[in-house]
């Protein structure tokens, strides 16, 4: 089981760029969350996905989007980066409100 | 509002000295409270689910306890490998979880 998996691992941006952030869920799991960590603090909840449709969503800007494909995997999205997104980004999947398990995480830096 | 409180912020232990770690929470209804080990740069990892007051988990040398206020992180004769940031998360029965800001534990050799 390769657990939840996340792509890519690190990535630099510029302000003002779009970034595109991976996710594909440990097997079996139809629950794929995201989450953004700054440094020093502890994860914040941004979206939910499930059955394709994002199911509750956190205090984030209408910048942040994603999407859920039908195997289950997912993308989040950001527009119009600023320096304040640079962050750890976790994608979280689950099933049935099950614990929820992460992936390693992809370190975004805006610059 | 859901809020969680974890202390200390940082902990020094010498290697086989017990200790415990607190996770205070406020939470409108408890429909679970989550224990997680992060390392530097790495995503968290699952430890343990409690869902009611009283119950216990175990594994190695964790053991995690709740109550209707707080859940306690028992670390017993901790090594250096158990160096890492301890972080606590609740759910209310929304689909998100609500994170402290997490412990971070250093063991020493």
């Amino acid at each position: 089981d390769a657990g939840v998996t996340q792509s890519p691992t690190h990535l630099i941006k510029t302000r003002g760029q779009q970034v595109t952030l991976r996710c594909s869920p440990k097997s079996g799991h139809d629950t794929v969350s995201w989450y953004q960590q700054a440094l020093g603090q502890g994860p914040q909840f941004i979206f939910q996905y499930y059955e394709e449709e994002e199911r509750q969503r956190g205090n984030f800007p209408d910048r942040f989007s994603g999407h859920q494909f039908p195997n289950y995997s997912s993308e989040l999205n950001v527009n119009a980066l600023l320096l304040g997104d640079s962050a750890l980004y976790l994608c979280a999947s689950s099933l049935a409100g099950n614990g929820a398990f992460f992936g390693q995480g992809t370190r975004l830096t805006v610059v | 509002e859901d809020q969680v409180t974890q202390s200390p912020e940082a902990l020094r232990l010498q290697e086989g000295e017990s200790s415990s770690l607190n996770c205070s929470y406020t939470v409108s209804g408890l429909r679970g409270l989550f224990w997680y080990r992060q390392d530097p740069g790495k995503g968290p990892e699952f430890l343990f689910t409690l869902y009611s007051a009283g119950e216990e988990k175990e594994k190695e040398r964790l053991k995690a306890t709740l109550t209707k206020k707080e859940s306690f992180l028992h670390i017993t004769a901790p090594k250096p490998e158990d160096s890492a940031t301890y972080l606590c998360a609740v759910n209310s029965g929304t689909y998100k979880y609500i994170f402290g800001t997490g412990t971070r534990l250093k063991v020493l050799a």
